[in-house]
């Protein structure tokens, strides 16, 4: 499979537990991004990496997300102490052009 | 600063009519935009983009869209809609702020197709 593979598809969590999202990319690929989606939204854009290089981080939604590419390969997006609100699809992409994975749902209740 | 609006949020068309999706975006420099789709439970799939070079852009499935900087609009048309084509929309637009390439994506368009 060549896409962009995210895993896992369907997380539920309690309010204040960590979790950790994945995004696998299109190997020959060096931009990766990440967004969150809400129900009858459009993504909304949280960070992108350059190879292992976090260009753009400022519109992290708080200081509880955080997001990695140690090799520049696969990401990882971690939310820690997850509140309701968190509650979303958090999407990854490669590029380019922008190739999307299916999203990891999140449900915290 | 940059943004993009959908200007309406459900299109319904019978099948074999043409469709229009209309996007107007807002941006401080040159943009580049996009038009994505979004079938249930699927992830988003480029149609096109515009990036500066040709005003009029051909897509995939027979979509295309017109730039037009004079009234900052970006409308996806297609001649024929399909059943399959029932979707969400989003179209997109994306400049250079500060060094980074940030997507910004209107709130979307939901195509329905009726028989």
């Amino acid at each position: 499979d060549t896409g962009v593979s995210q895993n896992p598809r369907h997380k539920i969590t309690k309010r204040g537990q960590n979790v950790t999202f994945r995004c696998d990319p299109i190997s020959e690929h060096n931009r990766l991004y990440w967004y969150r989606q809400t129900l009858g939204q459009g993504p909304e854009f949280l960070t992108y990496f350059q190879n292992e290089a976090q260009l753009e981080k400022s519109r992290l939604l708080s200081d509880r997300f955080s997001a990695e590419r140690p090799k520049g390969s696969f990401s990882t997006l971690e939310i820690q102490r997850t509140e309701q609100g968190d509650s979303a699809m958090y999407l990854c992409a490669s590029s380019s052009p922008q190739v999307f994975g299916e999203g990891s749902w999140l449900t915290v209740v | 600063a940059q943004s993009v609006t959908q200007l309406d949020s459900h299109v319904s068309v019978s099948e074999g009519t043409p469709v229009l999706l209309r996007c107007n975006y807002s941006s401080s420099y040159s943009p580049s935009l996009f038009w994505y789709v979004q079938h249930p439970n699927k992830g988003l799939q480029l149609l096109l983009k515009y990036t500066s070079a040709a005003t009029l852009v051909k897509g995939i499935n027979g979509f295309e869209a017109e730039f037009k900087k004079s009234e900052t609009s970006f409308h996806l048309t297609k001649p024929s809609a399909h059943m399959s084509d029932a979707a969400e929309y989003f179209c997109v637009v994306s400049t250079r702020e500060g060094g980074s390439y940030i997507p910004t994506f209107g709130r979307g368009t939901s195509l329905i197709v009726h028989p």
